[in-house]
């Protein structure tokens, strides 16, 4: 199976701190993807990171990539009670492959 | 744009029933995907359109299950007859490249009794 697998599965921190997530998948990637999602809601679009990219930036969201690890990070800097939600990394296959396979989350809860 | 609108957002219904999921995607998005959420398996691709013809159905899990595109704006998911263990959240997404990022509608909570 393509599906990622997110560590660590649950994260508590106090507001300010940072948050890591980790992801690691099993076959070559055309880019990675991070979503977030909201208890109830569907998940929403955070940023993408190419296979050819090692890091990337949006707002306060930094992700890198290692390809040769198939592995993924995801930080959250200076973390907001909003920030409580569901993280998944999806990983697109390599060229032809149109499908989207999602990891099985890391449940961060952020402490006001 | 509203975004992707899935109706209904809950549905319970009994063993045995027709259950019919609907989808209005992102106007002028080309690609289409029907994915279910459960607690146990997580995240599962079902089934994905590109221009309205299905390209993988290989996530499907029966007969029982199938799915239709019949325009640019509208998909259905239809599970007959339906068994307890399809209870789950059934997520429509779509996007305009093969590449870019998905937009997910609400989702369909699906009780099977």
């Amino acid at each position: 199976s393509q599906q990622g697998e997110e560590d660590p599965q649950a994260l508590s921190i106090q507001e300010g701190e940072n948050a890591t997530m980790n992801c690691s998948y099993k076959t070559s990637i055309n880019n990675l993807q991070w979503y977030r999602q909201n208890s109830g809601r569907g998940l929403v679009h955070l940023i993408l990171i190419r296979s050819n990219e090692r890091e990337k930036h949006s707002g306060r969201l930094r992700v890198t990539l290692d390809t040769s690890k198939k592995s993924s990070s995801l930080l959250i800097t200076a973390s907001r009670a909003a920030d409580t939600a569901s993280y998944f990394c999806a990983t697109r296959g390599g060229t032809g492959a149109n499908n989207l396979f999602f990891g099985t989350g890391t449940r961060l809860t952020v402490i006001p | 744009d509203a975004g992707v609108i899935q109706s209904p957002r809950h549905e319970v219904t009994e063993m045995g029933q027709e259950v019919t999921l609907r989808c209005k995607p992102i106007s002028g998005h080309d690609y289409l995907f029907w994915y279910r959420q459960t607690m146990m398996r997580g995240l599962e691709l079902l089934i994905y359109f590109n221009n309205n013809v299905p390209i993988d159905d290989s996530g499907m899990p029966e007969d029982r299950f199938s799915a239709k595109m019949p325009n640019a704006s509208f998909s259905t998911l239809k599970i007959q007859p339906s068994e307890p263990r399809d209870s789950a959240v059934y997520f429509c997404a779509s996007t305009l490249s093969s590449t870019g990022e998905l937009f997910f509608g609400e989702g369909s909570r699906l009780t099977v009794l």
